[in-house]
């Protein structure tokens, strides 16, 4: 399948810095990617799908100022946790859809452990 | 609003044995579904999907039945390994512009030597 990269895979940050998270498609294109948060034994929420090229599309509840999204190449997108606090504490996972592949499999990066002090 | 469902937080299975995982949906307009397995502190892993226009859908050790009338799919593994052991999402998709994928809440799966 196709190959998604996720940097940093674990960061810890002091309360009130900002912290930006990396996604790459590492062997095809992406126009879309997707952004999930994952609490301790609970299921991945989808937080905001990022468009190439245009605003990132977010989920009810989810704080557009809060979480940047930037998608600003076929291959790259970012997340921006800004002025972090403990209880944005996550793991935090992209996704990104293989256009060569009819069917509507998202492939996923490794994921980011954020640890705010 | 939980529109995809795995009511079974963990299952255990010896070794060679078969491994069944259940997931129930409540949205008639999801029509394609897919299985992930995922290990800790790593990202998901897709393993099959199925279209809802299938009952059914084999890979190797891994097939994945439709039941739409029921708004159900398992996935079954046969023979279970050791290394299958991780926890297993299902996910549905309700088609259009966006390919959402909304995710079940997985079930622990170990597989005992």
């Amino acid at each position: 399948g196709a190959v998604v990269s996720q940097h940093p895979s674990r960061v810890i940050c002091k309360s009130g810095t900002s912290v930006k998270i990396e996604c790459r498609s590492l062997d095809f294109q992406a126009t879309t990617m997707f952004w999930y948060r994952q609490f301790p034994k609970k299921s991945l929420m989808l937080m905001a799908t990022s468009n190439e090229g245009s605003k990132a599309t977010y989920e009810q509840g989810v704080e557009k100022d809060k979480f940047l999204i930037n998608h600003a190449s076929l291959t790259l997108s970012t997340l921006t946790v800004t002025s972090a606090h403990p209880e944005d504490s996550s793991f935090y996972i992209c996704s990104a859809r293989d256009p060569r592949v009819a069917k509507n499999i998202q492939y996923f990066g490794a994921g980011t452990r954020l640890s705010v002090l | 609003d939980q529109q995809v469902k795995q009511n079974s937080p963990s299952l255990s299975v010896q070794e060679g044995r078969i491994s069944i995982l259940n997931c129930d949906y409540t949205n008639s307009m999801f029509d394609y579904f897919l299985w992930y397995k995922k290990y800790p502190a790593e990202g998901p892993t897709f393993l099959i999907s199925i279209s809802s226009i299938k009952d059914k859908n084999e890979d190797g050790r891994f097939t994945v039945f439709l039941n739409k009338s029921a708004k159900h799919l398992s996935l079954h593994i046969v023979p279970s390994q050791p290394g299958d052991s991780a926890v297993y999402f299902c996910a549905a998709s309700g088609g259009g512009a966006t390919n959402k994928l909304i995710f079940g809440t997985g079930t622990l799966l170990a597989v005992q030597p």
